[in-house]
């Protein structure tokens, strides 16, 4: 089992331009969350996908937007970048199927430089 | 409003030496409550979880929790420190439906030989 995988690692971006994070859920997960870390901060829930569709918001402006793909796989969007987006990007991924929607498993994250 | 707490940023334990992380929570309902563990770079480790029943969770790597709903609190503990242990540490809350998680901003632990 792969568990949660995350793409690209890194990612250096410079202010204005959109950046796509992407996510693969571990095997039998339905449901992707994405969250960002500022740095010494604790983890902000941007935004849950299941069922191809947005479940549940935190409260992120609507630059950031995702998308869930029928292989339960996500992309995070984020417009028109700006300094303070810069941040590592975790993805989450749950089982509503397996009802273990309460348990998540996180990947090793996207670290997101904005120049 | 759902929130968790972390009072401590940081702290510092000798290794062997036993090992408390506070975290007290607001939620309005019976909360899911858990703990993570980030190494540097690394994503997140679900070290335990507490749904319900007994308040004592049993987690890996020798950490244990208690729920205390009267304090609002679920503490992190291990009786003996190991230098692997130097991290970050999370407590989290959860939504029952599962749809949201709530994180502490974290306590960063070192270990000194």
């Amino acid at each position: 089992d792969a568990g949660v995988t995350q793409s690209p690692t890194h990612l250096i971006k410079t202010r204005g331009q959109q950046v796509t994070l992407r996510c693969s859920p571990k095997s039998g997960h339905d449901t992707v969350s994405w969250y960002q870390q500022a740095l010494g901060q604790g983890p902000q829930f941007i935004f849950q996908y299941y069922e191809e569709e947005e479940r549940q918001r935190g409260n992120f402006p609507d630059r950031f937007s995702g998308h869930q793909f029928p292989n339960y796989s996500s992309e995070l969007n984020v417009n028109a970048l700006l300094l303070g987006d810069s941040a590592l990007y975790l993805c989450a991924s749950s089982g509503r199927l397996l009802l273990t929607y309460n348990e998540q498993f996180f990947g090793p994250g996207t670290r997101l430089t904005v120049l | 409003a759902q929130s968790v707490t972390q009072p401590d940023i940081h702290i510092t334990v000798s290794e062997g030496a036993s090992l408390e992380l506070r975290c007290n929570y607001s939620y309005g309902a019976t909360p899911y409550l858990f703990w993570y563990v980030q190494s540097p770079g690394q994503g997140l480790q679900l070290l335990l979880k507490y749904f319900s029943g007994d308040t004592l969770v049993q987690g890996i790597k020798g950490f244990e929790a208690e729920f205390k709903r009267s304090q609002s609190s679920f503490n992190l503990r291990k009786p003996s420190v190991h230098w692997s242990d130097a991290a970050e540490y999370f407590c989290a809350v959860g939504t029952v439906t599962g749809n949201q998680f709530y994180f502490g901003t974290g306590t960063s632990l070192t270990v000194i030989p």
